[in-house]
């Protein structure tokens, strides 16, 4: 069976400073893996995703997750933080059918 | 532009009422999906649909129903069955390929 792990609910963190997101995965078939951004009463954005290819995975706005097969993650990172990346981040990992598998999520509060 | 419109985006139910909430897509996409979230659960499968006519359910499908008649909806209804129905609601989209989510409905009970 399928599954995904974010380890953290909360991270608290200055405008400016690095942020982990940290996500581990459990799946016995071939791996998809996405991060989602969701801010309040809105739906869920897709933030980057693996398929196939280089493991390191970037967004538009500087986002990057890295995919660490040996280790079953896919951390996101980020090395400066805004106020505006305030949100809730959603792990997934791709099931049958397209299904998706979603973490717990973590909330990412930046302080100013 | 394309995309997914879920409606209405607040709505409320009385005891033993049945409510449906509609999901919209015009992104030609084949599958789509019925997610509840729920504060510090993430987000749990209802309902998923792979083809027009076709549906099956997810991993809390009690209490919920849902219809697939045209490619571009697939609406869910909260039957009276469903004891804590208050939740946010979101629909999804796919076609081989990351899923596409619409701005999600916020049920209440009255």
């Amino acid at each position: 069976a399928q599954s995904v792990t974010q380890l953290d609910s909360q991270v608290p963190v200055f405008e400016e400073a690095p942020v982990e997101l940290r996500c581990n995965y459990s799946s016995s078939v071939s791996v998809y893996l996405f991060w989602y951004v969701q801010y309040p009463n809105q739906g869920l954005q897709l933030l980057l995703k693996y398929l196939s290819g280089s493991t390191l995975v970037e967004s538009i706005n500087g986002f990057e997750a890295e995919f660490n097969k040996s280790q079953t993650s896919f951390h996101l990172r980020k090395p400066s933080v805004h106020i505006s990346d305030t949100a809730e981040y959603f792990c997934a990992v791709r099931g049958v059918a397209d299904k998706l598998i979603f973490g717990t999520g973590t909330r990412l509060q930046v302080f100013p | 532009d394309g995309g997914i419109t879920q409606s209405p985006k607040y709505l409320f139910r009385k005891e033993g009422q049945n409510v449906t909430l509609s999901c919209e897509q015009n992104l030609n996409h084949d599958a789509m999906y019925w997610y509840r979230q729920d504060p510090g659960q993430g987000l749990r499968l209802i309902y998923y649909s792979q083809i027009v006519n076709d549906f099956q359910k997810g991993d809390i499908a009690e209490g919920y129903s849902v219809s697939r008649e045209k490619k571009e909806s697939f609406p869910l209804t909260v039957t009276s069955a469903q004891k804590n129905p208050t939740a946010f609601y979101l629909c999804a989209s796919s076609i081989s390929g990351p899923q596409h989510f619409g701005d999600g409905t916020r049920l209440s009970i009255l």
